[in-house]
């Protein structure tokens, strides 16, 4: 079984520049995550979706924040304009409706945002 | 509460040895609480989880025990070995399905 996929791995931008990370969850998974995980800390979470439609989003910062999930699938997170304290990695998960009740999340291995 | 910057609490054991990782919890209200694994450069792994209403539960080679009157769970690993090295992370899920990372325990296996 194909686990998630993200894109790009790594990531280097200038402050005020944008950037979009892709997320594939794996095949089935109803719930998907972005994470924001700045080093030495443990993920927070941006934004929760549940098919198409978004559970949470407490987390995020809208104003330069924002995230979608069309189809219910893939989805993706952009930044615009990007500061320097978005450098982090963000991780996108999936989890099945159990998972989500239990916490039992696949992650992707991250994509890893550096902003000068 | 979480760690800030790079100072991650650090358990360093002998291979063989017998490790215990430890996490403070706050919401009384969770009824999940996971444990997972992140090794470097990589997405953080679900070891196992644990069900409010119960105190124990053992996985292979790991055990979690959940203490509700103190907010207290931890994390067992028999027999360390050194592909446990990674940094461990507490997790609860509470209500409304949100899974909540604590902070997370460096832990070093030494050969």
């Amino acid at each position: 079984e194909a686990g998630v996929a993200q894109s790009p791995r790594y990531k280097i931008i200038e402050k005020r520049q944008s950037v979009a990370f892709w997320c594939n969850p794996i095949s089935g998974h109803a719930t998907l995550y972005w994470y924001q995980q700045i080093l030495g800390q443990g993920p927070k979470l941006l934004i929760q979706f549940q098919n198409n439609g978004v559970v949470d989003d407490s987390q995020l910062p809208k104003d330069r924040f924002s995230a979608e999930r069309l189809k219910g699938v893939d989805s993706t997170l952009k930044i615009q304009p990007a500061k320097l304290e978005d450098s982090a990695v963000y991780l996108c998960a999936s989890s099945s409706r159990q998972g989500a009740r239990t916490g039992e999340l696949f992650f992707g291995e991250g994509s890893r945002l550096t902003v000068l | 509460g979480e760690s800030v910057g790079l100072h991650l609490p650090t358990l360093s054991v002998q291979e063989g040895d017998n490790s215990i990782i430890n996490c403070a919890y706050s919401n009384s209200a969770s009824d999940y609480f996971i444990w997972y694994k992140q090794e470097s450069g990589k997405g953080p792994q679900f070891i196992i989880d644990i069900r409010s209403n119960m105190d124990k539960r053992q996985g292979q080679r790991v055990t979690v025990l959940l203490n509700k009157t103190v907010k207290h769970l931890s994390l067992q690993i028999a027999a360390t070995q050194p592909g446990d090295s990674a940094v461990y992370f507490c997790a609860e899920n509470t209500g409304g399905f949100k899974t909540i990372f604590g902070a997370g325990t460096r832990l070093f296996v030494k050969a």
